[in-house]
């Protein structure tokens, strides 16, 4: 079956950490860019970053960068986020997306997991 | 690179639905949309302003024009009710950066 399972949020302090985890199933997960995308409570999305399908380039969002790390297991088809210096307006849903092989399109999503950033 | 779009479209069931997307000389960008229906993740159902992915119905199709691109739902049944977002992937930046519009919640009535 062709998934994206995500696993790792949960409930965090301000300044705290959290390592994000996605697992890809049924398909060649070394071909494809990946992506983090979050939503917000409201709804909205956010690209927050993505990593080239051999892990070679990552690319972070503003509002992440220099807090935020992206990176790839291609041995285990498992695509990871790592968070440090988390803040409250970094509560949301954290899917996982593929890009499509072909141009930078998003054709599979996780259902994503919730981090809340909270006193 | 900002993208805008109605809140909210109510439509009858049988009927079309149109949802806009605006930006900045949007006909030089290449548009995306997801469907999310409720308690689900997003899928894609346009891609490169019309094209429809395999397994999207016909009655989905997308335009793009000038400042604005449409997605436009015809024969409206009640399982297209959900939220719609548009996407564009903006290379003016320094580095490629993927921008959402904030969504319009589609209402079968």
């Amino acid at each position: 079956q062709v998934q994206l399972v995500e696993s790792g949020g949960g409930v965090v302090q301000p300044g705290g950490s959290l390592r994000l985890s996605c697992a890809a199933s049924g398909f060649a997960f070394r071909n494809h860019g990946m992506h983090w995308v979050r939503q917000f409570s409201g709804k909205g999305l956010e690209w927050v970053a993505d990593i080239w399908h051999d892990g070679t380039k990552g690319f972070y969002a503003d509002s992440v960068k220099g807090r935020f790390t992206i990176s790839r297991d291609n041995s285990e088809n498992t695509l990871y986020l790592q968070m440090i210096g988390l803040k409250v307006e970094d509560t949301a849903v954290y899917h996982c997306v593929r890009e499509r092989m072909t141009d930078p399109a998003f054709d599979l999503w996780g259902q994503g997991t919730l981090v809340t950033v909270s006193s | 690179y900002v993208l805008t779009q109605p809140p909210s479209v109510s439509v009858a069931p049988g009927k079309t639905a149109s949802i806009t997307c605006g930006g900045k000389n949007l006909e030089h960008k290449s548009v995306h949309w997801y469907q999310q229906r409720p308690g689900q993740a997003p899928i894609l159902v346009i891609s490169y302003d019309s094209d429809r992915p395999s397994g999207i119905p016909e009655r989905f199709s997308g335009s793009n024009s000038g400042n604005t691109a449409t997605l436009t739902i015809s024969s409206v049944e009640a399982g297209d009710e959900a939220d719609y977002f548009c996407q564009v992937w903006d290379r003016s930046s320094e580095h490629p950066l993927f921008v959402f519009g904030a969504g319009t919640k589609v209402t079968v009535l």
